[in-house]
């Protein structure tokens, strides 16, 4: 099946610091990628819609100047937690859409996830 | 928005025997049905879906079943075995995935 990957895999950063995670879908075109967060045996929750080529859409609650957004090419999004503070620390999953994605097919996938610490 | 629940949070069950897990959702627009399974420190991994226009899939070990007119769908899970402990989600979507909270299932020895 299709494969999205994650870089890095972990990160530690002082509070302060920006920290960007990578998302690849790695043998397809991905026009839309989803970015989600899950904090310790909690759910996994939406934070923003990227569409390549235009503006990301946030969640209701997520700062969009804190969590940027980019996804300037059909194969790469990135994610720049900005001033990251300890309760930034979290577990990031991003998700990649098949390009070819109808409402009777599924091909959305995960990758592995980012787990970030900040101190 | 879509709103789903997820029941029962934790679930032990004896090896060899079935687990279910039963999920509703909010939003009749949503027309695509997924379940995920998330070991420790991973993404996600889809291990069964289900479309709003069929009632019942089977995968295995793994099926899944959906009422639409009440709005909820349900995991099956037969014959367990201990690699099936893991965190269960199940999700809807109709324009974006959005997850119940998950349930944590024990398979014991």
């Amino acid at each position: 099946g299709a494969v999205v990957s994650q870089h890095p895999s972990w990160v530690i950063c002082k509070s302060g610091t920006s920290v960007k995670i990578e998302c690849r879908s790695l043998d397809f075109q991905a026009t839309t990628m989803f970015w989600y967060r899950q904090f310790p045996k909690q759910s996994l929750m939406l934070m923003a819609t990227s569409n390549e080529g235009s503006k990301a859409t946030y969640e209701q609650g997520v700062e969009k100047d804190k969590f940027l957004i980019n996804h300037a090419s059909l194969t790469l999004s990135t994610l720049t937690v900005t001033s990251a503070h300890p309760e930034d620390s979290s577990f990031y999953i991003c998700s990649a859409r098949d390009p070819f994605w109808t409402s009777s097919q599924e091909t959305q996938y995960f990758g592995p996830g980012t787990r970030l610490l900040v101190l | 928005g879509e709103n789903v629940e997820q029941h029962p949070s934790t679930l032990s069950v004896q090896e060899g025997d079935s687990a279910v897990i039963k999920c509703t959702y909010s939003d009749s627009a949503s027309n695509y049905f997924p379940w995920y399974k998330q070991e420790l420190g991973k993404g996600p991994q889809l291990i069964i879906d289900i479309r709003s226009n069929v009632g019942e899939k089977k995968d295995q070990r793994i099926a899944v079943t959906l009422n639409k007119t009440a709005k909820h769908f349900s995991l099956h899970i037969t014959e367990t075995q201990p690699e099936d402990s893991a965190v269960y989600f199940c999700a809807a979507r109709d324009d974006k995935i959005i997850f119940g909270k998950g349930t944590r299932l024990h398979i014991l020895p």
